[in-house]
């Protein structure tokens, strides 16, 4: 167990809907990372969050959009949600002891299962 | 531009057959992590070993052991006396040094380990 709780684990939806997804860091740890894994594409990163800013983008879609709350959980929204978004979205959080500091290792949770019908 | 590549994207071994998987990536930065990462087929990913570019030394932890050789850009990752256990996808990933930037994975390698 990382540490790190996402919820929920499986959402099934429709396509033009909209979800929210959700994740809790481990306990003191200030960044958390968004990433999407699909069989096509693999895992690839979507965006970083710092103690409240965000601080990087990859390939997220323009209908995807993310924060993170004062008390440190991140919520990844989805709308118009497409067959092709249909993927397990994983958050990680870090313990990278400052913005800037060289030491990083990310923990992952245990990811939600997103099935687009 | 950064990448990672797995070549094997699947291996099947029989129990206590020892495994390794190739992981070769591209940077140009002069300062960078390598990781492994396992995923079960629970789906979870989850953390082995995070090496830093300038220390090429060997680790070992139990039947886990990784070589990293900055020569020829390769994080390899083996498996002695493979386990049922031990079937999982394993991705190798690459980030910059500073705190922040993402984890760029490889496809992965599916190991399948039979009794």
């Amino acid at each position: 167990d990382s540490g790190v709780t996402q919820t929920p684990k499986h959402l099934i939806t429709a396509t033009g809907q909209r979800v929210t997804l959700r994740c809790s860091p481990r306990s003191g740890d200030l960044s958390v990372y968004w990433y999407q894994q699909s069989l096509d594409q693999g895992l690839q990163f979507l965006i970083h969050y710092y103690n409240g800013e965000e601080r990087a983008k990859g390939n997220i879609l323009e209908r995807f959009s993310a924060q993170q709350f004062p008390d440190l959980h991140s919520e990844l929204n989805l709308s118009s949600l497409e067959l092709g978004d249909s993927a397990l979205y994983f958050c990680a959080s870090s313990d990278a002891s400052s913005a800037l500091s060289s030491q990083e290792t990310q923990y992952f949770g245990p990811g939600t299962r997103l099935l687009v019908l | 531009a950064q990448k990672v590549t797995q070549a094997q994207t699947e291996i099947s071994v029989v129990e206590k057959e020892d495994v390794t998987l190739d992981c070769v990536y591209e940077t140009r930065d002069t300062t960078y992590y390598l990781f492994w990462y396992k995923q079960p087929p629970s789906g979870e990913l989850v953390f082995l070993i995070r090496r830093n570019s300038f220390d090429e030394q060997n680790e070992i932890s139990g039947r886990y052991s990784w070589n990293f050789q900055k020569s020829t850009s390769s994080f390899n990752f083996t498996i002695t006396a493979s386990q049922v256990v031990d079937s999982a996808v394993y991705f190798c990933a690459l980030s910059g040094y500073q705190a922040g930037t993402a984890l760029i994975f490889g496809k992965g390698t599916t190991l399948s380990v039979s009794s």
